[in-house]
Formats: structure tokens, C-alpha cells, sequence
């Protein structure tokens, strides 16, 4: 069974980092994109930036180029998507989802991490 | 960047009915790239229908897409009571980057 199991909610203060993660498994994790996307709270999905595990290609919306970093590491199966310094405005739940290609739409989604960025 | 824009931004039918939500884009959407995804409160997104017209595995018949190069079509030919949630359309042939419409709430009259 394909799943994508997200880490857990976080509460931090402004100006602190945060890595959340996606844990794949059920499939060949080095053989699909993951993507991540945001929801803020009572708004629709912005689609932040995309990485193939395979060989860590990435590729990152305008909109969040600069401040997030997506990563994996193929030898546990989970990608990662990290703040080095969080606003308030991040505040959101993050989603990962996959896709075999980039011409392919996301089949399976994470349960979604909500991050609460307050002082 | 491709903009899709989603009308009506909220649709409220009775179970029974037929509902048809719309995806327009700002240009031309590649081999019809067009996805519809499906969101119940507190879930994740689930995708329904792919390359504008094809059903995702386990997706009942009653959900249809249809369009081609700037407009798309979702259509439910009979709602059910699970039905109402609210739901996006995304292009993911434009590389680097997908886009979502903003999405349609489908309500209970």
C-alpha cells in the first residue's frame, strides 16, 4: 500500500528554523517526485516546489524560491521541506503529495503537517 | 505562469443534482494537463480526474471531466451526500511549475 506519512504539528516562534518531513513507502520512493504544497488557513493549495529523489533534482516556485529548501534523502525513503527562519505568515498545512512525472498529477497525498508560527 | 480561475466560487444543489463547476486558464493548458482534486474538511486533497477527462482509480462514475486548451469542465451528473466538499483544478504541464485554481465550494442547498 502507497503511503506518505508526514511528521507531526509544530508550534514555533517567529525567526526560529524548522525541517517537516514526508516519509514514502509501499512504492519505489527514488522513482517518483514529491511535492509539497501549502494551505493557509481557510485558503486554497499553492503549490510550493517539487524534488526527485532519484537524483535530487528540485525545482521551486517563484513564489517560495529563497524561503524554503526542499530535500531528500533517498536512503530513508523522506523528503523534507525546511524554514531557516519562520514568519508568522507561514503558518499553514503543508502537504506533500506524489507524482511518477512532471507531466503526471499527484495520485497520493501526505495527512498534511500544520505549522502555527506565533509569538 | 498559467492562472486558472474557477467559477462559481461557491454552488449550492440538493443531493440529486447536477452540478458543473468551470476552470478557465490564462493560456493554453499543455496535453491537457488539467487535474481535479476533491477536499473534505480536515483532509487531504484527492485526485479525482486527470488529463481532463480520465477518472483516477476508484472514482465513481458520476464524476466526469471534460475541455481542452483553456477550458475545463468538472461535472457530477448526480450529487451525493459525500459530494459536497470543496474542489480545485491544477495544470501540471507547464514546467517548472503547477498552478491551482482557487477552488469551488460545493454546498447543501
Amino acid at each position: 500500500e502507497v503511503q506518505l506519512v508526514q511528521s507531526g504539528a509544530e508550534v514555533k516562534k517567529p525567526g526560529e528554523s524548522l525541517k517537516i518531513s514526508c516519509k514514502g513507502s509501499g512504492y519505489s520512493f527514488t522513482s517518483y517526485w514529491i511535492g509539497w504544497v501549502r494551505q493557509m488557513p481557510g485558503k486554497g493549495l499553492e503549490w510550493m516546489g517539487i524534488i526527485y529523489p532519484g537524483d535530487s533534482d528540485t525545482r521551486y516556485s517563484p513564489s517560495f524560491q529563497g524561503q524554503v529548501t526542499i530535500s531528500a534523502d533517498k536512503s530513508i525513503s523522506t523528503a523534507y521541506l525546511q524554514w531557516s527562519s519562520l514568519k508568522a505568515s507561514d503558518t499553514a498545512m503543508y502537504y506533500c503529495a506524489r507524482r511518477a512525472t512532471v507531466t503526471n498529477p499527484y495520485d497520493y497525498w501526505g495527512q498534511g503537517t500544520l505549522v502555527t508560527v506565533s509569538s | 505562469e498559467i492562472v486558472l480561475t474557477q467559477s462559481p466560487g461557491t454552488l449550492s444543489l440538493s443531493p440529486g443534482e447536477r452540478a458543473t463547476l468551470s476552470c478557465r486558464a490564462s493560456q493554453s493548458v499543455s496535453s491537457s494537463y488539467l487535474a481535479w482534486y476533491q477536499q473534505k474538511p480536515g483532509q487531504a486533497p484527492r485526485l479525482l480526474i486527470y488529463g481532463a477527462s480520465s477518472r483516477a482509480t476508484g472514482i465513481p462514475d458520476r464524476f466526469s471531466g471534460s475541455g481542452s486548451g483553456t477550458d475545463f469542465t468538472l461535472t457530477i451528473s448526480r450529487l451525493e451526500p459525500e459530494d459536497f466538499a470543496v474542489y480545485y483544478c491544477q495544470q501540471y504541464g507547464s514546467s517548472p511549475q503547477d498552478t491551482f485554481g482557487q477552488g469551488t465550494k460545493l454546498e447543501i442547498k
